[in-house]
């Protein structure tokens, strides 16, 4: 049973607009949230994280929001770059060492 | 630099073989881990380790086997290849701890195809 889950695949958006990545999870008592974006033949690199005392997190271009009510979190990327091309995966954790990761989205950057 | 080191990058079994992926880290990262990724699904744990000397089971951990001798160092074995294990496998570390520390750093993986 997927516990996080990303039920975009893909998503294409134009150079200069806004990026929206979405993730649903199941448990609430996983307490801190991270996005992870993923190139070709390269590991996950750590993006930005959340941590459930918090509702909204930015680093530069990137910021992820948390509703924890309806047990959401979505990541806003502005403006968005065709660099930014990349297989994003939500991940979260309870506590613990273990990451759990969703399926993932494609994101394109269209020029 | 080098970070998370995984080798080999790509590598072909034949059914039945067995074979070690190698990964080392030069961070002194207590924590490390392994994943595979499979198409359409995001990255699941393996195997993990807390330390030298400490491993457990993860979500998928049938068909492998870990040890952790030196901190730097957590190989992953393959005992008896079969073509459910055809995935990318990767490597993680991070600091012990949750939240801030726990951010795990991965390698480039290791591509595994068997026959």
């Amino acid at each position: 049973d997927q516990q996080v889950k990303q039920n975009s695949p893909s998503l294409s958006v134009q150079e200069g607009r806004i990026s929206i990545l979405n993730c649903d999870y199941t448990n609430s008592m996983f307490d801190y949230f991270l996005w992870y974006k993923k190139y070709p033949a390269e590991g996950p690199t750590f993006l930005i994280s959340i941590s459930s005392i918090k509702d909204k997190n930015e680093d530069g271009r990137f910021t992820v929001f948390l509703n924890k009510s309806a047990k959401h979190l979505s990541l806003h990327i502005v403006p968005s770059q065709p660099g930014d091309s990349a297989v994003y995966f939500c991940v979260t954790t309870s506590g613990t060492y273990k990451y759990i990761f969703g399926t993932g989205t494609r994101l394109k950057v269209l020029a | 630099n080098a970070g998370v080191t995984q080798t080999p990058k790509f590598q072909v079994l034949k059914t039945g073989q067995s074979m070690t992926l190698q990964c080392a880290q030069d961070m002194n990262h207590e924590y490390m881990s392994w994943y595979r990724q499979d198409p359409g699904m995001g990255l699941r744990l393996i195997h993990y380790s807390v330390g030298a000397g400490i491993t457990d089971q993860g979500e998928v951990p049938n068909g492998y086997n870990v040890s952790r001798s030196t901190t730097e160092d957590f190989p992953l074995r393959l005992l008896s290849a079969a073509p459910s294990q055809t995935s990318v496998y990767f490597c993680a570390s991070s600091l012990a701890g949750s939240g801030a520390k726990n951010i795990q750093y991965f390698g480039a993986g290791t591509r595994l195809s068997v026959l």
